[in-house]
């Protein structure tokens, strides 16, 4: 099983619809990322969880909203989104805990396009 | 504020040598990684340097001057499927641990 899997690599939205965005770990890690990669732009970090807590929230608007049920799982669930919103949404997870230099591991991403 | 500088693209020649420069700007430093992403997948992992030198892993090797606040990333004998960008990221305590990347190095290998 791949390490880090995103559902779905694709997806169409327009500004009035709901959809969500998943991501799973099959690495053994506590610790899940959210990502924002736009056009040569650098990565934006949105949302942090350790050990299912979130620990950062990295000043996203409120039509974003994570969750994770579990150390393997996390959403995103999206609605009312704007045309800017259009661009790469990567997960990533790490080891989590106290260990405060980790390397993240990165699943592939979903596409995003919202007309 | 924290700042993380590299070139937006090269272009090398196959078999050839390429550097990558990466300069930062942070407070309380605690490491810089270097991530590879091909078109259209995830970025993965190549390097972490915490300490001053040199860290080699084959073809690619990574290079940290805490004091200039600079790194590079290495790559020799250059392959058609080193096409790719790459990711300068920096761990600081001012970001929580958290990495603050650069925009990323496209880079073009020709025949």
């Amino acid at each position: 099983e791949t390490g880090v899997t995103q559902t779905p690599r694709h997806l169409v939205m327009g500004m009035t619809n709901k959809k969500s965005l998943k991501c799973e770990q099959h690495l053994g890690h506590n610790a899940m990322y959210w990502y924002k990669q736009s056009a040569k732009k650098p990565l934006e970090l949105m949302f942090v969880y350790n050990f299912k807590e979130q620990t950062e929230n990295n000043s996203v608007p409120s039509r974003f909203s994570p969750e994770c049920p579990n150390s393997s799982h996390l959403f995103l669930h999206l609605h009312t989104l704007q045309p800017e919103d259009s661009a790469l949404y990567l997960c990533a997870s790490s080891h989590g805990g106290d260990n405060e230099q980790e390397t993240q591991y990165f699943g592939p991403g979903t596409r995003l396009l919202v007309l | 504020g924290q700042n993380i500088d590299q070139p937006t693209e090269m272009t090398a020649t196959e078999g050839a040598i390429v550097q990558i420069n990466c300069t930062y700007q942070t407070s309380g430093f605690n490491g810089l990684f270097w991530y590879q992403q091909h078109a259209g997948e995830a970025p993965t992992f190549l390097s972490y340097n915490v300490l001053d030198g040199l860290e080699e892993k084959g073809r690619f090797s990574s290079f940290l001057s805490r004091s200039k606040g600079y790194s590079y990333l290495l790559l020799k004998e250059l392959q058609m499927k080193d096409s790719a960008s790459y990711l300068c990221a920096v761990s600081a305590t001012d970001s929580n641990y958290q990495l603050i990347w650069g925009a990323g190095t496209k880079l073009i290998i020709k025949p």
